[in-house]
This record gives structure tokens, C-alpha cells and sequence, in this order.
């Protein structure tokens, strides 16, 4: 199965800060990666997919690059409601798999 | 409105089996992908299985960790997912969700809906 490798874990930052994820992919996976924000007692809620593309109605100081096996999520100013873990997906194999996870606190 | 609702979840022991389900309303489930996801306290979200549609026979796929003991099916008549679930481990304790794989860009789909969750719990 591909692995993916999220960093960090966890991540301290402030109100209107600048945050950026990074999610490595054991192996190639192309642009088959989206990005979910989870708050807690929640569902996942899909953010970012095919790397770069915005899901409707997400903000957009959401963003997703990357392709291969190194991708980011930037947020470009944190806001009160982004405090949340956020998982990278791959979709690339028949078996899909997240990533560990990085939770987002308030500094 | 999209709706997926999933119930089933209960405490059942180590060996045991469960079915879950999920209520699907407010698009047309015949044509699309769905998959379980589950999520063990405190833990991370694992991709449990998928099973497509109609057009493309309901195959399903499975992550390792389940194959062989847990079973995928729909009801596109009665709008609902299941999921079977057999020789449970403790280790299968976990919230599961199901999840629409509606949005579909170069052949993939991905998760634009999941349900609420419904709690597992193995123990003796």
C-alpha cells in the first residue's frame, strides 16, 4: 500500500499566520491527492482535490500544490474557525489511504 | 440536500459480526462510488472499502487490514450502503463513516459527502 507522511504533526500557529502541511507519498501518486479539515465530533470535510483544485465553498486562503510524491496545503491566514486536524488522501491505487494527520492549535 | 446516515454501531464481542448501514437521500445514489471510512478513538481517519456502481459491476475494493472479514454491498432501490462486518477484533473498534465519492475529476472520486458516523465498539 502507499504510505503517505504527513509533517508535522502537530503545529502551533496564530490568528492570520501563514501554515503550510506537507504530505510524502511512499511513491509516485501523480495529482490523485486531496486535503480534509476534521474538527472534533465531525466528518471530514473535503478541502482540496486533484492537488490544487478548491472544493466549492472552501475559502480561498486554502490552497493545495504539489504532484509525485510531495504535496503541500497552505493557509495563507489562519482564521478562529481553521483550528482543526487536516489529512492528505491518496487516490491513486485501488486501496486509498490518508495520511497520519496534523492538528492545528491556537499559539 | 445530501444526506448520509449510518446506523448499526453497537458493543459486540471479539469474533463477532455486525452489519451497518447507510441511508442515502438527496441524489441519485445508483450512480455513484461509496466507500467506508473508519476512525478509532483518538486515532487517525483508514479508508475501509469501496464499492462502485452499477456501470461498473458494484466491484469493490477492501484495505488489507479487512479483506476477508468485512463485505461491502448496496441496495440502489432502497438507497443504501452496507457494511458486514465478521471475526471482529478490538482492534475494529472505531467510528465509521460513509462517504460519496462525488467528485470525480481524471477517473477518481473523491469524498464531497460523508454521514455522521456510527460508533463500533469490540470488547468482551
Amino acid at each position: 500500500d502507499i504510505q503517505l507522511t504527513q509533517s508535522p504533526s502537530f503545529l502551533s500557529a496564530s490568528v492570520g499566520d501563514r501554515v503550510t502541511i506537507t504530505c510524502r507519498a511512499s511513491q509516485g501518486i501523480s495529482s490523485y491527492l486531496a486535503w480534509y479539515q476534521q474538527k472534533p465530533g465531525k466528518a471530514p470535510k473535503l478541502l482540496i482535490y486533484a492537488a490544487s483544485t478548491l472544493q466549492s465553498g472552501v475559502p480561498s486562503r486554502f490552497s493545495g500544490s504539489g504532484s509525485g510524491t510531495e504535496f503541500t496545503l497552505t493557509i495563507s491566514s489562519l482564521q478562529p474557525e481553521d483550528f482543526a486536524t487536516y489529512y492528505c488522501q491518496q487516490l491513486n491505487s485501488y486501496r486509498l489511504t490518508f495520511g497520519g494527520g496534523t492538528k492545528v492549535e491556537i499559539k | 440536500e445530501v444526506q448520509l446516515v449510518e446506523s448499526g454501531g453497537v458493543l459486540v464481542q471479539p469474533g463477532g459480526s455486525l452489519r451497518l448501514s447507510c441511508a442515502a437521500s438527496g441524489f441519485t445514489f445508483s450512480d455513484h462510488y461509496m466507500d467506508w471510512v473508519r476512525q478509532a478513538p483518538a486515532k487517525g481517519l483508514e479508508w475501509v472499502g469501496r464499492i462502485r456502481n452499477k456501470a461498473k459491476s458494484y466491484t469493490t475494493d477492501y484495505a488489507a487490514s479487512v479483506k476477508g472479514r468485512f463485505t461491502i454491498s448496496r441496495d440502489d432501490l432502497k438507497n443504501s450502503l452496507y457494511l458486514q462486518m465478521t471475526s471482529l477484533k478490538t482492534e475494529d473498534t472505531a467510528v465509521y463513516y460513509c462517504a460519496r465519492g462525488g467528485v470525480t475529476t481524471r477517473g477518481r472520486r473523491y469524498f464531497d459527502y460523508w454521514g455522521q458516523g456510527t460508533l463500533v465498539t469490540v470488547s468482551s
